[in-house]
This record gives C-alpha cells, structure tokens and sequence, in this order.
C-alpha cells in the first residue's frame, strides 16, 4: 500500500478554516485518496474521498495537487466537535481495506 | 436506517475465557471488514469477510482468533482464551460493494482482559 505522511499534530481556533495536508508522493494512478476521523471515543467516520478532482461535500472540501503527490482536507469553519485524529488514507481502486496511519490531532480551541 | 451496530460495548473477561464481538453491519452492506486498536495506537487490518465468506484474514493472529458472518444474524469475532495483550477496541465497518465507498464504523467493543 501506498503510505501517506501526515504532521502528527495540528492546533487552530473555533470557527476558523482548518487545512489538514497529506503527503502521498508514491501515489499510483489507481489509488483514491480517502479521508477518515476519529473522535475520542467512537470508531472512524467517514469524511471524503477523491481521485484526482477537487471534491466537496457538507463536511468538509478536499483539494488534491495536479501531480496528486499531496493533498489538503480543508474544513471551513471549525467547531469543538472537530477535535479529532484525521487519517488520510490511499486506496487502490477495488481494493478491500483501509490502512490506517497515525493520522494527525487536530485540537480546536474556543 | 441503522448504522453498523456492535455489541456489547464494552466486554471484560478474565485471562483464559473466550471472547464473542458482535457486528450487525448497515442494511443491505454484504462486506464486513473488523480492525482493533491497540491502546495509544492507530487501526489495524484483522480481516474482511463476505456473506459466509472469508475473503482476507491477513491481519488476523494465526491463533485464538476467528470471525465469521453467516448467511443470517451478525458477523461474529471469536477470541479464545483470551491473554492481556488482547485488551483493546475491537470496530467493526461495512461496505456495500468493493468499489470505492465511504465505509461505515460502528462504536467498537472495549475488551478488557484481568
């Protein structure tokens, strides 16, 4: 699988954009670039996914450079409910299983 | 619509004992995927099974563990005579087909082993 490196922690403000970046410069052309989270306490929650366009939905905006070396989870106005570790996660197409990295913290302050 | 539901939340049982997780995935997903989390660590692979199929049990220990999904009722992860090391959050998710598709996690069982 292809790995990803994501900073082990990251810190911003109450309703403020927060931009999560992702490294992944052995992505193949197969591969999706999936993002899930963690909140204390709960198993995973799906947040977004894409391939090589930049992608939105209710939660969060997904950016992804044109070589898709690297990519940004972008949340536009962060809340305390927020606060969670964020997996970027590389999936080849068809594959069957996620593998989790480390993630990134990400603490919301009020 | 339920999401994917395990039970029980949280399962103590001593050094020696069999655990039993349950995993009742979202209606109408056939893919059941289990992971467990070690404490302070991040989510790691067990295995992925299909209605009354095991289809990738790489990232199962190759002893005292075992999982099925029958064709009806929940998918079951077994851990026979259980030892400390095993203490951990046990989630499991479900997809309804193999393409590309946001998996949905249950709230995990936390085993505790005394």
């Amino acid at each position: 699988d292809a790995k990803t490196t994501q900073p082990n922690s990251m810190e911003s403000n109450e309703e403020e954009p927060v931009h999560l970046p992702c490294n992944h410069s052995t992505i193949s052309g197969t591969d999706y670039i999936h993002w899930y989270r963690q909140l204390p306490s709960q198993g995973p929650e799906y947040v977004i996914h894409g391939l090589t366009s930049n992608v939105n939905n209710r939660m969060a905006s997904l950016a992804i450079a044109e070589d898709r070396k690297s990519s940004t989870l972008i949340l536009h106005r962060a809340t305390l409910r927020d606060a969670a570790v964020y997996y970027c996660i590389l999936k080849e197409e068809g594959a069957q299983k996620l593998v989790f990295g480390q993630g990134t913290r990400l603490t919301i302050n009020p | 619509n339920a999401g994917v539901m395990q039970n029980p939340r949280h399962l103590v049982r001593r050094r020696g004992q069999e655990a039993r997780l349950r995993c009742s995935p979202v209606k109408g997903h056939s893919h059941v995927y289990w992971y467990r989390q070690l404490p302070e660590e991040g989510l790691k692979f067990m295995v992925y099974l299909q209605k009354e199929n095991i289809i990738d049990e790489s990232g199962m220990p190759k002893e005292r563990f075992s999982a099925e999904f029958p064709k009806e009722g929940p998918s079951i992860l077994r851990i026979q005579q259980v030892v400390r090391g095993d203490s951990a959050a046990y989630f499991c998710a479900s997809s309804p087909y193999r393409e590309n598709y946001g998996y949905t996690f249950g709230s995990g069982t936390r085993l505790t082993v005394v």
